[in-house]
């Protein structure tokens, strides 16, 4: 949707260090999901945000959410081979459960 | 508890025939959404049904329908399929109550084939 911009498309990380995928909305965002995505399976939720300011993280993931409400970060820290994958962010732009999604972030890590 | 549940996983139709997918949300979710992911078009959302009734609808053509059972258990189907109906398509379940909002988890999916 171009009305949710992922970026970068792509990057390549070397194990070990720290990424940053950005999700920018050109609308007001009522709820931001982050997802990952192995090629041609189902979404793996990761985390919901909601408020602006919000931060959450799991493991060595966190993900903000801007006060303004347009734009989300998800920042990986130490990358592993298990965090290669496709990492999707879903915006709820009303108070229901349609969400549109970006064209998503393809992870590479290597070793 | 149990993830999400789709059936069947991989699925090969001819061209005009209809089809049939269906999806088993977790336990005590009782939204179910579904959505279609291309490479061309990404993912996007079809419906939304929430106590047997749909409560948010997408861009598809009527060919796509769906409705949901009393478990929440849901069923899409697409009729008089075209080639461009290739796609995975996914199903998710919330947890809803009031206006709040809860997280959503998707199944792992249906490939669908149509040649």
């Amino acid at each position: 949707s171009q009305e949710l911009e992922q970026s970068p498309q792509s990057l390549i990380v070397q194990e070990g260090k720290n990424l940053t995928i950005n999700c920018t909305s050109s609308k007001t965002l009522y709820g931001l999901y982050w997802y990952k995505q192995k090629y041609g399976e189902g979404l793996i939720f990761l985390m919901m945000l909601q408020k602006g300011g919000e931060e959450k993280s799991h493991e060595k993931i966190t993900a903000k959410l801007d006060e303004k409400k347009q734009q989300s970060s998800l920042h990986i820290t130490a990358s592993q081979p298990s965090h290669a994958g496709i990492y999707l962010c879903g915006a709820a732009r009303s108070n229901d459960y349609k969400l549109s999604f970006g064209a998503g972030t393809t992870v590479t890590v290597r070793a | 508890k149990a993830g999400v549940t789709q059936t069947p996983r991989y699925l090969i139709k001819t061209r005009g025939q209809q089809v049939t997918l269906s999806c088993s949300p977790i336990s005590g979710h009782r939204s179910v959404s579904w959505y279609q992911q291309t490479p061309g078009q990404g993912l996007q959302f079809l419906f939304e049904y929430f106590s047997e009734t749909q409560r948010n609808k997408g861009n598809f053509p009527g060919r796509f329908s769906g409705r949901q059972f009393s478990n929440s258990r849901s069923e899409m189907n697409v009729s008089t399929l075209e080639l461009g109906d290739s796609a995975l398509y996914l199903c998710a379940s919330s947890f809803t109550m009031g206006t709040g909002r809860y997280e959503q988890y998707f199944g792992p999916g249906t490939r669908l084939t149509v040649t």
